[in-house]
């Protein structure tokens, strides 16, 4: 069975351009969060996807920040424009709607924003 | 406030002895739950064990173990007999329904290096 799968695995973009990370959660995993560790401190939480619908964005930083899971599947996290600080690992992760409590992450994608 | 705190920026451990990663949290709720995950060098989070407030035993996977102490709110990772593929990043994590959602809490983590 294919874990959670994140693209891209790095990105450099240069402030003001925009650029959107991929998730392809654990099929039939109905939850799908994304995460995000900027350099040096925790991994924050950005937000939680029960299939189409979000279920919980507290975390998103602000409107430059736009999440989407079209059909409950893949989930994309668009930044526009993109500052300097966005720059850091973000993790997507994904678990089943009943059963074991843990969530399975991607490998994360690396964006570095200069 | 600080939810979850590891204490240790880095440990190391001789190659087949335990080593004991420190992890304290709080909370307000009673029921919540209790992660640790490893991340090796490659970038992926790997989950290696789970504790539920109200579970009467310490969880326990293989060679990990979860030394959980309520009243202290600790919630202790051991590995026994380490190994050299357990050198990695190491979180503890909190899930605080209580909250609201089911969102994990992480530490900061701590690197554990392991010494042939």
């Amino acid at each position: 069975e294919a874990g959670v799968t994140q693209f891209p695995s790095h990105s450099v973009i240069e402030k003001g351009q925009t650029v959107t990370l991929r998730c392809d959660p654990i099929s039939g995993h109905d939850n799908l969060y994304w995460y995000r560790r900027v350099m040096g401190k925790e991994i924050k939480f950005l937000l939680h996807f029960v299939k189409e619908s979000k279920q919980d964005e507290s975390g998103m930083p602000n409107n430059r920040f736009l999440a989407e899971r079209t059909g409950g599947t893949y989930s994309t996290l668009k930044v526009q424009p993109a500052e300097l600080e966005d720059s850091g690992v973000y993790f997507c992760a994904s678990s089943p709607q009943r059963g074991a409590p843990e969530a399975f992450f991607g490998q994360g994608t690396r964006l570095t924003v200069v | 406030a600080q939810k979850i705190t590891q204490t240790q920026p880095g440990m190391f451990v001789q190659e087949k002895e335990a080593v004991t990663l420190d992890c304290t949290y709080d909370t307000s709720d009673p029921s919540y739950g209790l992660f640790w995950y490893k991340q090796p060098s490659s970038g992926e989070m790997i989950f290696l064990i789970y504790q539920g407030s109200y579970d009467q035993q310490n969880a326990t996977e293989g060679r990990y173990s979860l030394n959980f102490q309520k009243a202290r709110k600790s919630a202790n990772l051991v590995i026994s007999a380490s190994q050299l593929g357990d050198s990695a990043m190491y979180f503890c994590a909190m899930r605080d329904p209580g909250a609201g959602s089911y969102q994990l809490t992480f530490g900061k983590g701590t690197k554990l290096s392991v010494i042939p």
